[in-house]
């Protein structure tokens, strides 16, 4: 079964840093390329951040371009985000999320999703 | 940057009715040299993750009920939910992968009328 579990979300003053992780498994990791998207209270769905199987490829959204940086460890089936200068409007619930072609040199839809974890930006 | 469009923002459809949802690209998002369409729809409810309905804009991920069906090509797309059951209340995302910056449609809520 395949299982995506964020954690590292929490309160942070703006212009803060955080690192948010994603630990995965059932599934072959090291195959398949993932994402960041975020979601404010009450608000759509937002992709932040993409990274080839490989890590060759990586590319963010401009609002967070800069600012936020992707990252994995196939040796230990996980996903990073570091986000830093961070604002009240990344305030947000923040997913992992697999992408749904194997092997893919580019973002495609998302098929496996974390349950996400909250980041709230405020003094 | 391609821009997504749905409508309505939100509908209430009674028991057993069809649910139609619109989704419109700012830009085509068929690509000639596959003849596929970059669009997928989710679903989500209320405390969840997203869940992928449909890809390539027309095809049924595994396990999803058969009375979701995703139509449309270029830049005007539909969600159809052919019978409208209570666990199908959510709100429902498009959302194109032609670019490889992905980007959402604002959603729409779907509830019992």
């Amino acid at each position: 079964e395949v299982q995506l579990v964020e954690s590292g979300g929490g309160l942070v003053q703006p212009g803060g840093s955080l690192r948010l992780s994603c630990a995965a498994s059932g599934f072959t990791f090291s195959s398949y390329s993932m994402n960041w998207v975020r979601q404010a209270p009450g608000k759509g769905l937002e992709w932040v951040s993409y990274i080839s199987s490989s890590s060759s490829t990586i590319y963010y959204a401009d609002s967070v371009k800069g600012r936020f940086t992707i990252s994995r460890d196939n040796a230990k089936n996980s996903l990073y985000l570091q986000m830093n200068s961070l604002r009240a409007e990344d305030t947000a619930v923040y997913y992992c999320a697999r992408d749904g072609v194997y092997s893919g040199d580019r973002s495609y839809y998302f098929d496996y999703w974390g349950q996400g974890t909250l980041v709230t930006v405020s003094s | 940057d391609i821009v997504m469009t749905q409508s309505p923002d939100s509908l209430a459809v009674s028991l057993g009715e069809r649910a139609t949802i619109n989704c419109k690209s700012s830009q085509s998002v068929l690509y000639t040299s596959n003849n596929k369409n970059y669009l997928t729809w989710y679903q989500q409810k209320p405390g969840q993750p997203p869940k992928l309905l449909i890809y390539w804009a027309s095809t049924r991920e595994s396990g999803v009920p058969d009375r979701f069906s995703g139509s449309g090509s270029g830049t005007d797309f539909t969600l159809t939910i052919s019978s409208l059951q209570a666990e199908d209340v959510a709100v429902y995302y498009c959302q194109q992968y032609y670019s490889p910056l992905p980007a959402f449609g604002q959603g729409t809520k779907v509830e019992i009328k």
